[in-house]
């Protein structure tokens, strides 16, 4: 079964300042891995997704992630963040087997201060 | 297109108290999900339906019941509420069971608290 950690569950940061989250998984089989933003009060957004090919994926708002397949990590990272990047963000990893669940990591807080 | 919606938004109840929570999306999704979500411990699967007059149990079933109404919609059925159900409660799409290539998409989430 796949299982997903994400090492900070808290990252504070200064504005414009360069931010690493960090994310690990464990599977027995290939996997589609993915980062979701969620904004106070409202619901989980898609951030980015990895599925197959290049390692380095982007996403919006400036946000791209590495996928280390002998690592198992996918970690997201932003090379200057804003005051509006404040949220939390969640890794999921899906088995790419026909039917899996998506299963979440326990969260990172980004707190981007002025 | 509303994407996925959820009603009500916020919600207070008594301890043995039932209540449903409504889902409903307008993407023409096969699949949905109910999630809560807790600090500190992500979001944990309560049921699924893979598709249309389908539905299973995921991580945290205990205490809820579901319905999946039609293709479009999917509801949530606490019937004895308790304390231990105080959460933020969410539903989700996706074009396939699990995410295939596409993920899943969230609706706004419904704020429980169970006194």
């Amino acid at each position: 079964a796949q299982s997903v950690t994400q090492l900070d569950s808290q990252v504070p940061v200064f504005e414009e300042a360069p931010v690493e989250l960090r994310c690990n998984y464990s599977s027995s089989v290939s996997v589609y891995l993915f980062w979701y933003v969620q904004y106070p009060n409202q619901g989980l957004q898609l951030l980015l997704k990895y599925l197959s090919g290049s390692t380095l994926v982007k996403g919006i708002n400036g946000f791209e992630a590495e996928f280390n397949k002998s690592q198992t990590s996918f970690h997201l990272r932003k090379p200057s963040v804003h005051i509006s990047d404040t949220a939390e963000y969640f890794c999921a990893v899906s088995e790419e087997t026909s039917g899996s669940r998506l299963t979440f990591g326990e969260g990172t807080q980004l707190t981007v201060n002025p | 297109n509303a994407g996925v919606t959820q009603t009500p938004k916020f919600q207070v109840l008594k301890t043995g108290q039932s209540m449903t929570l409504q889902c409903a999306q307008d993407m023409n999704h096969n699949s949905m999900y109910w999630y809560r979500q807790d600090p500190g411990m992500g979001l944990r699967l309560i049921y699924y339906s893979a598709s249309e007059g389908t539905t299973d149990k995921g991580e945290v079933p205990n205490g809820y019941n579901v319905s999946r109404l039609n293709k479009r919609e999917f509801s949530l059925r606490l019937e004895s509420a308790a304390p231990s159900q105080t959460s933020v409660y969410f539903c989700a799409s996706s074009e396939i069971l699990g995410t295939g290539m596409f993920g899943q998409y969230f609706g706004p989430g419904t704020r429980l608290t169970v006194t």
